[in-house]
Formats: C-alpha cells, sequence, structure tokens
C-alpha cells in the first residue's frame, strides 16, 4: 500500500485478556520495526524485523510481548495477560532495504487503553 | 552506545518568531540523524534528514536543520513559526550496527497566536 497501515486504531481491554495488533507496512520494506509510546513518553523500542533473518527482540519488555511476521509482510504484536501498564500508543514503522534509506515510514498507531 | 537527548521538554514561541528545538547525540562513527514531528493523534511523520554533505539540511514544512559536528547538534530550526507546528517533536539517530533509530524524549512546541 501507499503507507504503513496499523490496525485497530483504538483497543480498550480488560486487564487479564490478550490482545493482537497489526502492522501492514509499504511494500517492498523489508525492515519492520514495533515501538511502544506511553502517555507524555518518547519512543521505546520493542522489535525489529529484516527479511527472512531472526528478529531482534531485545526490547520487549517481558514474555507476555511477542510479535511475527509472516511471509515478510503484515506482522502482528500479541499482549498477553495485559495489565494497566501496557496501556500505550503502539507504533509500526518500515523501512526501504536501499542502502541511502534509513528513515522510517510510521503508520498512526493503536491506542491501547487496559482498564 | 548510542543516545540523542533533547534538553527541553516544551518551547513556546509566538507566532511569526523563530523557532530552534534543541537535539545533541552521542555515537561513534558518522552519525545519520533525523527529526520527525508528531501531530496529535497522529504518527510520526518524517521532516528531515542528515547523512551526509551540507550541514544545513531542509526539510518539510519550511523546517531545516544544522548538523554540527564539533558540537555534536543537530537543532531544528524554522525561521517564522506557525500556530500549525504546535506538535511534539522528534530528534533520533540511525547506527548501522543494530539497525535502527534511536529516539531523544521529544520537545513539545506550542506557538502561540
Amino acid at each position: 500500500g501507499a503507507g504503513v497501515s496499523q490496525s485497530p486504531s483504538n483497543k480498550v481491554t480488560e486487564k487479564g485478556k490478550d490482545v493482537e495488533l497489526r502492522c501492514d507496512p509499504i511494500s517492498g520494506h523489508t525492515a519492520l520495526y514495533w515501538y511502544r509510546q506511553s502517555l507524555g513518553q518518547g519512543l521505546e523500542f520493542l522489535i525489529y524485523f529484516q527479511g527472512n533473518s531472526a528478529p531482534d527482540k531485545s526490547g520487549l519488555p517481558s514474555d507476555r510481548f511477542s510479535a511475527e511476521r509472516t511471509g515478510g509482510s503484515v506482522s502482528t504484536l500479541t499482549i498477553q495477560r495485559t495489565q494497566q501498564e501496557d496501556s500505550a500508543v503502539y507504533l509500526c514503522a518500515s523501512r526501504s532495504s536501499r542502502a541511502t534509506n534509513y528513515g522510517y515510514t510510521f503508520g498512526s498507531g493503536t491506542r491501547l487503553t487496559v482498564v | 552506545a548510542q543516545s540523542v537527548a533533547q534538553p527541553e521538554d516544551q518551547v513556546n514561541v509566538a507566532e511569526g518568531n523563530p523557532l530552534t528545538v534543541k537535539c545533541t547525540y552521542s555515537v561513534s562513527g558518522n552519525p545519520y540523524l533525523f527529526w520527525y514531528v508528531q501531530y496529535p493523534n497522529r504518527g510520526l511523520q518524517f521532516l528531515l534528514k542528515y547523512i551526509t554533505g551540507d550541514n544545513l539540511v531542509k526539510g518539510s514544512y519550511g523546517f531545516e536543520a544544522e548538523f554540527n559536528k564539533s558540537q555534536t547538534s543537530f537543532h531544528l530550526k524554522k525561521p517564522s513559526a506557525l500556530v500549525s507546528d504546535s506538535a511534539l517533536y522528534f530528534c533520533a539517530v540511525f547506527k548501522a550496527a543494530g539497525n535502527k533509530l534511536t529516539f531523544g524524549g521529544g520537545t513539545r512546541v506550542l506557538v502561540k497566536p
């Protein structure tokens, strides 16, 4: 597509439930990133996918968080047994593999509220 | 480890006045530097980048940034601010080893009419 698409745009869930957040990157972008933005805070790196390589999971805050990327395209971030501190905006970004292009294109994010 | 610092949580400026948003970086080797803007309830939008070449980089919406290697800074500037420039601004550095952007904490800009 023309841009990075994330769904849902908003998600309210009860504490303890599992949630899945979806990211559809720009077609042809081999790199895909997930970041978390807590209220009024900066961006916290979560996970990075590059082609068929093993993902860089170094930013995942706990084992309740996981992500997968199927077929090198769509990615799903899953949060199990959600906690109130998981409430944040989850941003996905993709990047071209061209050597001179290091910047990301971001989606509009999913605002997750855990009640 | 690479890092980016935005020393100001918020910048207030009157419409029509110059706007500066500060950013300093700490990275070994050549830095690849970026500015992004986030409008309310929106994702981050790319403003400009410095990879190599001229130290003064021009970007979207009339913004520019100056790369200063000796001061390890990459301040964002706009000669005449608009109310519509009110947003959250992020500076970021990309390091090839690790293949990801590291962001500063963000600076909220409020332009008053």
